[in-house]
């Protein structure tokens, strides 16, 4: 059975600050999402990776997937405040259904 | 070009009633998924509907049905309800894949 797991679970971090979120899975795919969500909010695509050596960039964020190495990172550059929500990634097995991963809550702070 | 729509936004139920949810799918998506997200955790796939069947099935009870209509449309039920499917649920569409666009959720709040 897929699993998804992400680390750290939650991130405290300072403005201005870099940092990244990992996203490891147990099973080869080389289809991956990230997903912003806000409190009581739904899901915000962020990026959509297809290929090993993927790598999407967008404002402050980027990933990038090792299809080999079953990871995803969510790379953060100088964070501000907005970015602060709980960060998923999500696999797809070429099954079309997504396995979520526990999620990261990212705190971002002035 | 309305994205996915999702109603109710919240609702209420007592154990053992049963409850309805309903999805629109966005324009031109053929593929409506449910997902079950508890306070504090990731999503979980409920089952998938496509063509007005279901093409596959999470690990979840039989309490959960659902159906797709022609107009691409579906409903989410849930019978014999319990606390523990307090949850916001969430449906998702999609068409041959490779992108899935979410709707906003129902909350639904079971005492």
């Amino acid at each position: 059975e897929l699993k998804v797991e992400q680390n750290p679970l939650f991130l405290s971090m300072q403005e201005g600050k870099n940092y990244t979120i990992y996203c490891n899975y147990s099973t080869t795919s080389d289809r991956l999402y990230w997903y912003r969500q806000d409190p009581g909010k739904s899901l915000e695509s962020l990026f959509v990776l297809l290929s090993n050596g993927a790598v999407k960039q967008e404002g402050r964020l980027m990933a990038s997937l090792d299809t080999k190495a079953r990871l995803s990172t969510l790379h953060i550059t100088a964070a501000v405040h907005d970015l602060s929500a709980t960060y998923f990634c999500a696999v797809d097995l070429n099954t079309d259904k997504l396995i979520f991963g526990t999620g990261t809550r990212l705190q971002v702070f002035p | 070009d309305a994205g996915v729509t999702q109603s109710p936004t919240h609702l209420i139920k007592t154990r053992g009633q049963q409850v309805t949810l309903r999805c629109s799918p966005k324009s031109g998506h053929d593929t409506v998924s449910w997902y079950q997200q508890a306070l504090g955790q990731g999503p979980q796939f409920i089952f998938q509907y496509y063509e007005e069947e279901e093409r596959q099935r999470g690990n979840f009870p039989d309490r959960f049905s659902g159906h797709q209509f022609p107009n691409y449309s579906s409903e989410l039920n849930v019978n014999a309800l319990l606390l523990g499917d307090s949850a916001l649920y969430l449906c998702a569409s999609s068409s041959r894949v490779l992108s899935y666009t979410f709707g906003s959720g129902t909350r639904l709040t079971v005492v």
